[in-house]
């Protein structure tokens, strides 16, 4: 198993801002993935982080709303830029260390844009 | 358009008795499935999977039944008990599991 850390836990922000979510992860792990809960709804896919190279964007998933950063196969960081009251989510990351198993989650990020 | 749907937004049991947590899909494609345990203020953890060649695992008190001809995939918990309640997520993925869909979930509220 992957034990994986989130921060910041939650945040309130003001539209127009942007906020750096980071993910830490205790091993090293090939695959890393950016997921958003929005209220009553499922866990989206935003993108997939890829070390030493641009972040896979899911349909409906931007670049410049959504900068992913992978430095290496520990860590990784989502970015929510220009942000509105919709981006009002729990942002999520997620890894998969070996084929035929299941993902690991962080425990979340919860951001209010008010 | 979703490809995992879980139609039951919530679910009240009583404790001893058993919880079924029903899960459909849409994609034939799909080849493994999982269910996942959130409780508020948590990431999801990871409860149980299912590959597409069964059609049934079990692990302790909780079993996961794959019918892929409806394409749809259950979860039971017996006997319930009140440290179950919790939201349910049931999520499906191909590709060599590199991506995950998931349904909206289920909130299980389990009665003492």
């Amino acid at each position: 198993s992957a034990v994986i850390s989130q921060k910041p836990s939650r945040d309130i922000c003001q539209r127009g801002t942007s906020l750096t979510i980071q993910c830490q992860v205790d091993s090293q792990v090939t695959m890393m993935f950016w997921y958003r809960q929005q209220p009553g709804q499922s866990l989206t896919l935003i993108a997939t982080a890829n070390q030493g190279s641009e972040a896979t964007y899911e349909s409906g998933f931007v670049i410049d709303k959504f900068p992913i950063s992978r430095p290496n196969l520990t860590f990784s960081t989502l970015t929510v830029s220009n942000m509105s009251p919709e981006d009002s989510s729990i942002y999520l990351c997620s890894v998969v260390g070996q084929p035929n198993t299941e993902a690991f989650f962080g425990q979340g990020t919860r951001l209010t844009v008010v | 358009d979703q490809q995992v749907k879980q139609n039951s937004p919530s679910l009240s049991v009583q404790e001893g008795r058993i919880s079924i947590l029903n899960c459909d899909y849409t994609n034939s494609m799909f080849d493994y499935f999982l269910w996942y345990k959130k409780y508020p203020a948590e990431g999801p953890t990871f409860l149980i999977s299912i590959s597409s060649i069964k059609d049934k695992n079990e692990d302790g008190r909780f079993t996961v039944f794959l019918n892929k001809s409806a394409k749809h995939l259950s979860l039971h918990i017996v006997p319930s008990q009140p440290g179950d309640s919790a939201v349910y997520f049931c999520a499906a993925s191909k590709d060599n599991f590199n991506k995950f869909y998931f349904g909206s979930g289920t909130k299980l509220n389990v009665k003492p």
